[in-house]
């Protein structure tokens, strides 16, 4: 049973135009959610992350927004770069255990210059 | 700052031998976490370590076990290893274990079980 679900393995995106990242989770308990980002033959870089208690957190050109009651999270990139280009997870956590994080399966965004 | 190593990047073992795999957490990280990530389940926690004592344990068999050392170092150990331990095996550490400081990665070490 898959508790954090990202539907769309790969999305591809003209460079300087926004990337919109979708996840999806149903367990309720998750009130913390974070997105990470990872190249290959590396461990996952950590980007932004959101409290439940918030329905948008930005950092720079990334942008989390949290719609609880859809339990549906999603990650904006703005302008998109070249170097963007990565596999993303989003992860969500409860406070049962914040570091036992749940993982989505991962979206490939391609970056074309 | 040094980030998250683990020791070794690439490991190929036989079925039925054990493996210890080896994280030195980023210096003032107390939390040590395990994940293991193959291309069938994705990244799935293992355990986190704290202050030297598991504090939280994912759904795996018991061949899977770790330690923490007094200065935050962690290893794992896998028993009786089978066809379907062959994953990247990723050690991730935080400040600590009850806030929402994020989880640092290391590149992880890649197992392989023949």
């Amino acid at each position: 049973d898959q508790q954090v679900k990202q539907n769309s393995p790969s999305l591809s995106v003209q460079e300087g135009r926004i990337s919109i990242l979708n996840c999806d989770y149903t367990n309720s308990m998750f009130d913390y959610f974070l997105w990470y980002k990872k190249y290959p033959a590396e461990g996952p870089t950590f980007l932004i992350s959101i409290s439940s208690i918030k329905d948008k957190n930005e950092d720079g050109r990334f942008t989390v927004f949290l719609n609880k009651s859809a339990k549906h999270l999603s990650l904006h990139i703005v302008p998109s770069q070249p170097g963007d280009s990565a596999v993303y997870f989003c992860a969500a956590g409860d406070d049962t255990g914040r570091r036992a994080l749940t993982f989505g399966s991962g979206t490939r965004l391609q970056v074309q210059p | 700052k040094a980030g998250v190593t683990q020791t070794p990047r690439y490991l190929i073992k036989t079925r039925g031998q054990q493996v210890t795999l080896s994280c030195s957490p980023i210096s003032g990280h107390r939390s040590v976490s395990w994940y293991q990530q193959t291309p069938g389940q994705g990244l799935q926690f293992l355990f986190e370590y704290f202050s030297e004592t598991q504090r939280n344990k994912g759904n795996f068999p018991g061949r899977f076990s770790g330690r923490q050392f007094s200065n935050s170092r962690s290893e794992m150990n896998v028993s009786t290893l089978e066809l379907g331990d062959s994953a990247l095996y990723l050690c991730a550490s935080s400040l600590d274990g009850r806030d929402n400081s994020p989880l640092h990665f290391g590149n992880g070490t890649r197992l392989t079980v023949t």
